[in-house]
């Protein structure tokens, strides 16, 4: 069966560590893999998009990689604030069409 | 900046009974979507919409749910009976033309929270 899961539910980490998520899936074979932020009560927000050919993509303290052959992405925060606290989602896009498919997200905590 | 806007923020509905989200998105954007949370899950894709048509359609968008692009600016999900299973966070997004192949970031509003009693 078709399957994305990202690592723990939640992850605890100290101010100014670098946050590793990870997102896994099985039986796809997405043409991009998106990242999003969402935030208690609200929509999600569109953070980082890697395609299939890119090995790592980078935006501010924000880096992905994407790795097909492990069919894994590890979304990265580095120097990490109390502000970065939220939820993060994968998502994947299947093909040519837009319709994303969302992993069950991360609850990541910085800790000042 | 310009953002995606829904209304309700809260519907509260009878089951059996119609209800209409709605949706105004980002002003320039062609392709539209509509996506669904349970509470405790995963975001979960409904339709997308393309000039004036459905463009993709989950197995969970059946012949109870429609979209409906009334007029330039509002983006409508209708279902038409409603169930106890339908109470869920509901997201409208958005995005732009593609470049290229290329995917471009959906934008999503704050969501409509349906409870269905």
């Amino acid at each position: 069966s078709q399957k994305i899961e990202q690592n723990s539910e939640a992850l605890n980490i100290q101010e100014g560590k670098t946050a590793t998520l990870t997102c896994n899936y099985t039986n796809y074979s997405p043409a991009y893999l998106q990242w999003y932020r969402q935030d208690p009560g609200r929509g999600p927000v569109f953070l980082l998009l890697i395609r299939e050919n890119e090995k790592e993509k980078r935006k501010e303290r924000l880096k992905v990689t994407f790795d097909t052959t492990l069919k894994q992405s590890l979304f990265h925060i580095t120097a990490s604030q109390p502000a970065d606290s939220a939820t993060y989602l994968c998502a994947l896009n299947l093909g040519a069409g837009n319709m994303l498919t969302f992993g069950g997200g991360t609850r990541l905590m910085v800790k000042p | 900046e310009p953002e995606v806007t829904q209304t309700p923020s809260h519907q509260v509905t009878q089951m059996g009974q119609e209800v209409i989200l709605r949706c105004v998105p980002i002003s320039n954007h062609l392709y539209f979507y509509w996506y669904r949370q349970i509470l405790g899950q995963k975001v979960e894709f409904l339709v997308s919409f393309y000039n004036n048509e459905i463009s993709e359609k989950s197995e969970i968008f059946d012949d109870q749910f429609s979209v409906e692009r009334p007029d330039g600016s509002n983006f409508t999900l209708k279902i038409r009976s409603t169930k106890l299973e339908d109470s869920a966070m509901y997201f409208c997004a958005s995005s732009a033309r593609e470049s290229g192949l290329v995917p471009t970031p959906q934008h999503f509003g704050d969501g409509t929270r349906l409870s269905i009693l």
